[in-house]
C-alpha cells in the first residue's frame, strides 16, 4: 500500500523569500503524485500533478515540483512566496490509474509580511 | 476543468438527527466518487468509494450502517450521516472521477462542514 510523508508540519517563510515543501512517498510501482493547497475552511485546489514525462512539473500560482525516483521524493517549491500563499499543503500519491488516494499529513505555511 | 459541487456548505443539527450531503459532478460523468472526512488540523481519511449503480466499499473501521451512501447516478452521490452525534461533526469532502483524455484524476469538492450539536 502507498503511504506519503510530509516531514515539516509547519514552516515560516517571509514573504517574498523561496519555499520548498518535502514530500516523501512510498508506493511500489510508478506513482501519481498530486499536490493540493487548502485554504482554511475551503476545499482542496489542486496545484500541480505528476503522472509520467518531464520529471519538472509546473503547476498553477507559480508553483513547481520535482519527481525524484531515486530519493522517492516529490517536493514543492515556489521562488518567492505571496502572503497569500499561507495556507495548508497536501501531497498525495495514488495508483497508477489516479485512484486510491493517500494524502500526507499536511504542512502548513504561514508567510511573514 | 472539472467541477464538483457540495451541499450543503454548512449543516449544524441536533444530536440524533439524521444529515444527507450531495455531491454533484456538474460537467463530467464521475463513474466513481469518493468520500473523505477531515478532522480538524489533520489530513483527509478515504471513508468509501462508489461506483454508480453499486454498493459503495467503505475503508476498515467506517460504519457503513451510519454513513449511508447512494450512487445513484453518475452526476450525484449522496452521504447520509445517520443518527448524527457530536463525534460526527467533522469536514466531509467528496471527490469524483471519470476519464479524461485517457486519464483518471480525481476532482474534489468544496466540502461541508457539519456540526453536530
Amino acid at each position: 500500500a502507498q503511504s506519503v510523508t510530509q516531514p515539516d508540519i509547519h514552516i515560516t517563510v517571509s514573504e517574498g523569500a523561496s519555499l520548498e515543501l518535502r514530500c516523501n512517498y512510498s508506493y511500489g510501482a510508478t506513482p501519481y503524485l498530486f499536490w493540493y493547497v487548502q485554504s482554511p475552511g475551503q476545499g482542496l485546489q489542486l496545484l500541480l500533478k505528476y503522472f509520467s514525462g518531464d520529471t519538472l512539473v509546473q503547476g498553477i500560482k507559480g508553483f513547481e515540483a520535482e519527481f525524484k525516483r531515486s530519493q522517492s521524493s516529490f517536493n514543492l517549491r515556489k521562488p518567492s512566496v505571496h502572503w497569500s500563499d499561507a495556507a495548508e499543503y497536501f501531497c498525495a500519491v495514488a495508483d497508477n490509474y489516479g485512484q486510491n488516494f493517500v494524502f500526507g499529513p499536511g504542512t502548513r505555511l504561514s508567510v511573514l509580511p | 476543468g472539472a467541477v464538483v459541487s457540495q451541499h450543503p456548505s454548512r449543516v449544524i443539527c441536533k444530536s440524533g438527527t439524521s444529515v444527507k450531503i450531495e455531491c454533484r459532478s456538474l460537467d463530467f460523468q464521475a463513474t466513481t466518487m469518493f468520500w473523505y472526512r477531515q478532522f480538524p488540523k489533520q489530513s483527509l481519511m478515504l471513508m468509501a468509494t462508489s461506483n454508480e449503480g453499486s454498493k459503495a466499499t467503505y475503508e476498515q473501521g467506517v460504519e457503513k450502517d451510519k454513513f449511508l451512501i447512494n450512487h445513484a447516478s453518475l452526476t450525484l452521490s449522496t452521504l447520509t450521516v445517520a443518527s448524527a452525534h457530536p463525534e460526527d461533526s467533522s469536514f466531509y469532502i467528496c471527490s469524483a472521477s471519470g476519464t479524461s483524455g485517457g486519464t483518471d484524476t480525481q476532482y474534489f469538492g468544496p466540502g461541508t462542514r457539519l456540526t453536530v450539536l
